[in-house]
């Protein structure tokens, strides 16, 4: 069985600022690794997925997000984050083997002016 | 192309009632999940229907059961509601089973609160 950990569940942000959320996972196979976000009142958005490849991905909205296997770390980042980037952001992961999404708790972005 | 829709928005019901969610999902996908999300758990896997047939389930209770029609709507259906099934849930849809993540597409959500 897979699991997800977001370490943080509230990020406060000044507009402008960079920022990162972490997400750490456990599975027994290897994976595939997704960031979603929650804009209030909506259903989920893919911001960007980890399938094969280049371990830096980078999604839509100016986010990025690094793999790292020895750690089996997926954080995402942000150089400069904006007012509308507030927002619920959840980490999923889907063990190679299996169709199943696992969903970290969330992390909610407040970005002030 | 319509997304997904789930109806309604909102649902109020209290305790030891049943409630019946709907889900259309996008147009030619045959496969709908549902999820619950509550605050500070996430979202968790409900169960996946494809072809009018349930495919996966997760760990809940029996009172939650679902359907799928044979247009791709789904129905889920909470019997003997409890406090703490108040949540938002949600629909995500597919074109074939088993795109679990880069290919989902999720609805607005349902807010149920159960008092």
């Amino acid at each position: 069985a897979q699991s997800v950990t977001q370490l943080d569940s509230q990020v406060p942000v000044f507009e402008e600022a960079p920022v990162e959320l972490r997400c750490n996972y456990s599975s027994s196979v290897s994976v595939y690794l997704f960031w979603y976000v929650q804009y209030p009142n909506q259903g989920l958005q893919l911001l960007l997925k980890y399938l094969s490849g280049s371990t830096l991905v980078k999604g839509i909205n100016g986010f990025e997000a690094e793999f790292n296997k020895s750690q089996t770390s997926f954080h995402l980042r942000k150089p400069s984050v904006h007012i509308s980037d507030t927002a619920e952001y959840f980490c999923a992961v889907r063990p190679s083997n299996d169709y199943k999404l696992s969903f970290g708790a969330g992390t909610t972005v407040t970005v002030r002016a | 192309k319509a997304g997904v829709t789930q109806t309604p928005r909102y649902l109020i019901k209290t305790r030891g009632q049943q409630v019946t969610l709907s889900c259309s999902p996008i147009s030619g996908h045959r496969s709908v999940s549902w999820y619950q999300q509550t605050p500070g758990q996430g979202l968790q896997f409900l169960f996946e229907y494809f072809s009018e047939t349930q495919r996966n389930k997760g760990n809940f209770p029996g009172r939650f059961s679902g359907r799928q029609f044979s247009n791709s709507r789904s129905e889920m259906n909470v019997s003997t509601l409890e406090l703490g099934d108040s949540a938002l849930y949600l629909c995500a849809s597919s074109l074939e089973q088993g795109f679990g993540g880069e290919k989902l597409f999720f609805g607005s959500g349902t807010q149920l609160s159960v008092l």
